[in-house]
């Protein structure tokens, strides 16, 4: 167990719908990233918080966003899913240093039908 | 930019064998370099990282990586594969020079089965 939580771990939805994916980080740790994993795509960067602050953005799409709330915990909204969205997506947690090892959630999978 | 390649999809390997699982990358400066194991319908799991230093690498469960700066490699071995090492195995890299120091890049994966 990694200390990492997330929630849902299953979410069924239609094309067009509006979810929200949470997490919980390690007790203590101020980083938070989100990833994608599809088997086309591989393991995608999404976007890192940082102690309530956007700190990095990579390839996430204008219809998904997120935030990191003063609790530490972050919640990535994807909104207008499409089909291509189904993925498995991931959230870790890391001290703060750009060295510190990060550590993943059990993830969240999403189907859109 | 920073990219990461690992070019073996699949690895087998017979139990009690050495196994290696091979990681090239590519960076404008210095790395940070990480590998992960993924078990089936789990999140990533840390094995090890090279940040500065001794260029062999310890890690979790036994593993080991050697970090090679002339030949931009990091290659994940061990002396001894087990059937329970059997899984997806992600080598994983980021640039400490540039602007995108924070964002971590994976390479595709390579799956390794341990075969009894």
């Amino acid at each position: 167990d990694s200390g990492v939580t997330q929630t849902p771990k299953h979410l069924i939805t239609a094309t067009g719908q509006r979810v929200t994916l949470r997490c919980s980080p390690r007790s203590g740790d101020l980083s938070v990233y989100w990833y994608q994993q599809s088997l086309d795509q591989g393991l995608q960067f999404l976007i890192q918080y940082y102690n309530g602050e956007e700190r990095a953005k990579g390839n996430i799409l204008e219809r998904f966003s997120a935030q990191q709330f003063p609790d530490l915990h972050s919640e990535l909204n994807l909104s207008s899913l499409e089909l291509g969205d189904s993925a498995l997506y991931f959230c870790a947690s890391s001290v703060a240093t750009s060295w510190d090892e990060q550590f993943f959630g059990p993830g969240t999978r999403l189907t859109v039908l | 930019a920073q990219s990461v390649a690992q070019p073996e999809d699949q690895v087998n390997v017979a139990e009690g064998n050495p196994l290696t699982v091979k990681c090239t990358y590519s960076v404008s400066g210095n790395p940070y370099l990480f590998w992960y194991v993924q078990y089936p319908n789990r999140g990533l799991q840390f094995l090890l990282k090279y940040i500065t230093g001794d260029n062999l690498v310890k890690g979790s469960y036994g593993f080991e990586a050697e970090f090679n700066k002339s030949q931009t490699s990091f290659h994940l071995k061990k002396p001894s594969a087990l059937v329970s090492d059997s899984a997806l195995y992600f080598c994983a890299v980021r640039d400490i020079s540039s602007g995108s120091a924070r964002q971590l890049t994976f390479g595709s994966g390579t799956q390794l089965t341990v075969l009894p």
